[in-house]
């Protein structure tokens, strides 16, 4: 059965730490892995990463993808009020996308 | 670029009632999905469609019924509704391709 598990599953920091998102995941027919922002409304799309060791990066978040232990990390640096919100992984099985529970991360001032 | 529109926002049931959630795309997805989410919990796929006229079962279809006549459309019928059912709906689609799957903006429904 596919399974993701994101941890911690909830982050309090104070403005200006760097913070690290986990993702391990267990799917049949992996193509690639989704990390998304979900705030009080829909779920935005933030990466997509299909090969080990690329990181990606967009301004100060950036994400690693490791296919043989099956994992991925997000990362924010230099966190702001704004990056409060709930971090979604979800690995694409056979295009259906397995999502996690999430990662509540609050930002304090 | 509307994206994905989903309609109403807010809905209260009562038990027992039929009702039909909207969901409209205008960036020619092939793909399109119906989610429920739960406090606590992660999303959960209801039904699932990979084109016009073909559609398919998630993880908790049971009460719900779909169907794809367009390319454009995905509506959600719920037959009779039940208190279970309470939840925050989100409709998504996505290409072929990369399958990044883009969201409306929600259905919030309470069923009493």
């Amino acid at each position: 059965e596919d399974k993701v598990v994101q941890s911690p599953l909830s982050l309090v920091v104070h403005e200006g730490d760097t913070v690290t998102l986990n993702c391990s995941y267990e799917v049949t027919n992996f193509r690639s892995l989704l990390w998304y922002k979900q705030e009080k409304k829909a779920p935005t799309f933030l990466f997509m990463l299909t090969s080990s060791g690329i990181e990606k990066k967009s301004g100060r978040l950036s994400s690693i993808l490791d296919k043989k232990e099956l994992f991925s990390i997000l990362n924010i640096t230099a966190t702001q009020t704004g990056d409060s919100a709930v971090y979604l992984c979800a690995p694409d099985s056979n295009y259906q996308l397995i999502w996690g529970a999430g990662t509540k991360l609050i930002i304090k001032p | 670029n509307a994206g994905v529109t989903q309609t109403p926002k807010f809905q209260v049931l009562k038990t027992g009632q039929s009702m039909t959630l909207q969901c409209a795309q205008d960036m020619n997805h092939e793909y399109m999905s119906w989610y429920r989410q739960d406090p606590g919990m992660g999303l959960r796929l209801i039904h699932y469609s990979v084109g016009a006229g073909i559609t398919d079962q998630g993880e908790v279809p049971n009460g719900y019924n779909v169907s794809r006549s367009t390319t454009e459309d995905f509506p959600l019928r719920l037959l009779s509704a039940a208190p279970s059912q309470t939840s925050v709906y989100f409709c998504a689609s996505s290409d072929r391709d990369k399958n990044i799957q883009y969201f409306g903006a929600g259905t919030r429904l309470s069923v009493l």
